[in-house]
């Protein structure tokens, strides 16, 4: 069964630091979404992705978050420079666009010290 | 505004029925689901409901849409240590790339 991929599982980083958080949508889907979850508390929403563009982003998504779809498999989130609070668990989605189930990867943890 | 709540926590006793509950308040949800979230894993999706339905069956999961009272539940029948987890109740609007509102999630319990 297809599957929505994440790398890595694990990131420690320093604060100030810039990561990149590395997705793989399943591969016939067409829109695209990044989740937080900080420790303890509810899964947000940040951005989703259409068509190699924005479509829509919370206020968490500032300018220190981009999204990017380098190939035609990859999917990605840059955080520019790190800062503590940016620790959390991230996690992929993506959905064909005929329906409406979202399916998550496994998530990466990031971890700011 | 858009917010979901649910409760933080069930017991129940292995073999009976779970019932998960969750509370919505965006008349404009049109989807509503119920993701499963194992220890260290990612978010399972287990079922949805359209808004215009009022239950939906599949297996050993019964899912109840009360519309009027913004009211979702979850039935999880024969309850087995497997079924351990927390449940996220979840709604989102009608579009494409509508985001979707997670409730904090209910952590279910499994006791001998």
């Amino acid at each position: 069964e297809p599957e929505v991929t994440q790398t890595p599982s694990h990131q420690v980083t320093q604060m100030g630091q810039e990561v990149i958080l590395r997705c793989v949508p399943i591969s016939n889907h067409l829109y695209f979404y990044w989740y937080r979850q900080i420790l303890g508390q509810k899964v947000e929403f940040l951005v989703s992705f259409y068509n190699n563009e924005i479509s829509e982003k919370s206020e968490i998504f500032d300018d220190q978050f981009s999204v990017e779809r380098p190939d035609g498999s990859n999917f990605t989130l840059k955080i520019r420079s790190t800062k503590l609070e940016d620790s959390a668990m991230y996690f992929c989605a993506s959905t064909e666009g005929t329906s409406y189930e979202q399916y998550f990867g496994p998530g990466t943890r990031l971890t700011v010290t | 505004g858009e917010d979901v709540e649910q409760s933080l926590f069930l017991s129940v006793r292995e073999g009976d029925s779970s019932v998960i509950n969750c509370t919505y308040t965006d008349s404009s949800s049109t989807y509503l689901y119920w993701y499963k979230q194992e220890p260290g894993a990612g978010l399972q999706l287990l079922t949805y409901i359209f808004s215009n339905m009022d239950m939906k069956q599949d297996q050993r999961l019964t899912v109840l849409l009360n519309k009027k009272d913004k009211h979702l539940s979850l039935r999880i029948a024969d309850t087995q240590t497997g079924d351990s987890a927390i449940y996220f109740c979840a709604e989102s609007r009608e579009s494409s790339a509508s985001k979707i509102i997670f409730g904090s999630g209910t952590r279910l319990s499994i006791r001998p």
